[in-house]
Order: structure tokens, then sequence, then C-alpha cells
């Protein structure tokens, strides 16, 4: 089972919301991944945590602070956005060796209004 | 020059017909590649990882040209179903978490 689950699908906030993507999988991999893809683009790297801890952050605006509350769970905590972040945003995992496949959950559809 | 490049396309092709993909990439360090399928507005979905000699599934073949730091796509006897957007996938080196993304290549296949 190669599932990688994303909540909410859609999302439409104001700026001066705060909200909260979630991502869960339960294929034991120990790496997992936030994405983000605008339309006609590919997907972005913003951050990789492996083994729970953050490794990668690819130079994200705090309005965007992940989150790893366990080796399944995976949360992007989101506030004050501008329309410009308005995007796909994409969660993926991968088994935890470096190199391997990743598995994209559907993603959520960020509105910011 | 970018890490990693694809021809956008769109590459329109008949039902039937063999069509090829390359992507390019920059890091010669890079040991990992893969080749993912996007449908509009959906995720990309893993078609296949690309590996030193050469592998096949069904009509999807993919290679690797390490001297020339490519990876290709060849798809035979395509299928109205293969209409997407082609996405090939570098790590950024050995071990590494780094996955970097072409462009997409857009193919279109006509009845």
């Amino acid at each position: 089972d190669t599932e990688v689950t994303q909540t909410p699908k859609h999302l439409v906030m104001g700026m001066t919301n705060k909200k909260s993507l979630k991502c869960e999988q339960h294929m034991g991999h120990r790496a997992m991944y936030w994405y983000k893809q605008k339309a006609k683009k590919p997907p972005e790297l913003m951050f990789v945590y492996s083994y729970e801890k953050l490794s990668i952050n690819e130079s994200v605006p705090s309005r965007f602070s992940p989150e790893c509350p366990n080796s399944s769970l995976l949360n992007l905590h989101l506030h004050a956005l501008q329309p410009e972040d308005s995007a796909l945003y994409l969660c993926a995992s991968s088994p935890g060796r470096g190199g391997d496949e990743a598995f994209f959950g559907q993603g959520t559809r960020l509105t910011v209004v | 020059r970018k890490e990693v490049e694809q021809d956008p396309g769109p590459f329109n092709v008949p039902e039937g017909a063999t069509v090829a993909f390359n992507c390019t990439y920059s890091n010669s360090a890079s040991q990992s590649f893969f080749w993912y399928r996007q449908d509009c507005r959906k995720e990309p979905k893993l078609l296949m990882s690309v590996y030193s000699s050469g592998n096949e599934d069904g009509r999807f073949t993919a290679q690797l040209n390490r001297a020339s730091q490519y990876i290709s796509l060849l798809i035979r006897d395509s299928k109205l179903s293969d209409s997407a957007t082609y996405l090939c996938a570098v790590n950024g080196g050995s071990g590494t978490y780094k996955y970097i993304f072409g462009t997409g290549t857009r193919l279109k296949v006509l009845a």
C-alpha cells in the first residue's frame, strides 16, 4: 500500500487566518516532505523531515511552519499567508535511506484570499 | 543552467506511436533518478525508477546515460490514457533527501 493521505483536499483562507495542512502515511517511511506546486510548474521542495528531525528547509518564509509529531504524521502550519502562496501543497514520503522512491499524497489545493 | 531540464512539449503523437523524452541533469553526484506521471490537477505518481542498467516495465523503458548526464523515457504503443505530463526527478546526491524535478514534458496522444 503506497498511500499518503492529505487533509484537507481544498482550503480557502484569508490572509489573517491560521490553518494547518495534515499528512499521514502508514508505510513505515522515515522521510517525509512538503512540496509546493504552482500551475504548470514542477513541485518545489519546501521541507524534509528524516527520522522526525527537520533535515532540509529550502529557505521557506516563516509564515510556513512544519511539524513532525511522529514518524507517520507531518503538518504544515500556515499563518499570515499572501495570495501568491496559493498553490497545490504536496506531501510525500520515502523509506528514509536517501535516494529512495518518494510517494505523493493527493495534495491540498490552497487558495489565499 | 537549470539543475534538471526537460523539453516542456507538448508532444502530440497518434495512438500506437513510440515517443521518447529526455531529461538532463547538471549534478554529476546525483545517484537516483525517477520518472513520474502527473495528470492535470493531480499529484505526481511514480512511474518508474531509472537504474544504471536501464529498466523496462511493459510499454515503458527508462535509460540512464551518466556520461552525458541524462535520463530517458520511451513509451511504445502509446495509448490515449498515456496523455499526461511526465516529470523527471533527480536526487541531489548519494544519501540526500533532496529531489529536484524537471519542468515536465506534456504528452498528448491523439486518436
